[in-house]
């Protein structure tokens, strides 16, 4: 059981490239979500998923893009890259409300440098 | 939106000692969250505690929602409980959690 697995652990980017970050989880849960977190700060919600198929802004969506067409996969894309957007990447997913425990997981991170 | 501040934000200790952690939120919340970052980055869920009182081993952990409060006690602390503690909230649906700016905890042997 991996729980929830990030891809690429490491990447550096030069300003204006593209790159898709890749979540997996394998707890089936329905909902996933992008976090970054800068030096100093807590996490900030970047998007969110609430199933297959759909997606939603959090508090920081401009920059970024977002993909769920499989349940288990949550993909987050950066068009061009700005050095403003490095930072590490936490993807992480639970369960709905009404559970007792959402069961909420996160991945180990990402780290980006744009330069 | 929910303003979420804990305190202290850095908190040093010999190990044995016990510490506690604050978390005040500015609304009423549906969910409320304890993690522990480790130095490697790496985020555990320590308590899902939208009101009252739980424990875990050396951890335990009190909400006051009516006061907007929740409190992280650590007892006789060990050097691997290093790292940043975050509080979390949501309010209303789908667990979009806002997080605290953290507690940077060191514990020295």
């Amino acid at each position: 059981n991996a729980g929830v697995t990030q891809t690429p652990k490491f990447r550096v980017l030069k300003t204006g490239q593209s790159m898709t970050l890749l979540c997996a989880q394998d707890m089936n849960h329905e909902y996933m979500y992008w976090y970054r977190q800068d030096p100093g700060m807590g996490l900030r919600l970047i998007h969110y998923s609430v199933g297959e198929g759909t997606t939603a802004k959090g508090e920081v969506p401009d920059g970024y893009n977002v993909s769920r067409l499989k349940k288990q996969n949550f993909l987050l894309g950066l068009e061009s890259a700005a050095p403003s957007q490095t930072s590490v990447y936490f993807c992480a997913s639970s369960y709905p409300q009404g559970r007792n425990n959402y069961g909420y997981t996160f991945g180990s991170g990402t780290r980006l440098t744009v330069v | 939106g929910i303003q979420v501040e804990q305190s202290p934000p850095d908190l040093i200790l010999q190990e044995g000692a016990n510490s506690t952690l604050r978390c005040n939120f500015s609304d009423s919340v549906n969910n409320l969250q304890w993690f522990h970052q480790n130095p490697w980055g790496q985020l555990i869920n320590l308590f899902y505690i939208p009101s009252g009182t739980k424990q875990n081993g050396r951890l335990s952990a009190t909400t006051v929602a009516t006061e907007r409060y929740s409190l992280l006690y650590i007892s006789s602390s060990q050097t691997t409980d290093s790292g940043v503690y975050f509080c979390a909230v949501s309010k209303g649906g789908y667990n979009k959690l806002i997080f605290g700016a953290g507690t940077r905890l060191a514990v020295h042997p």
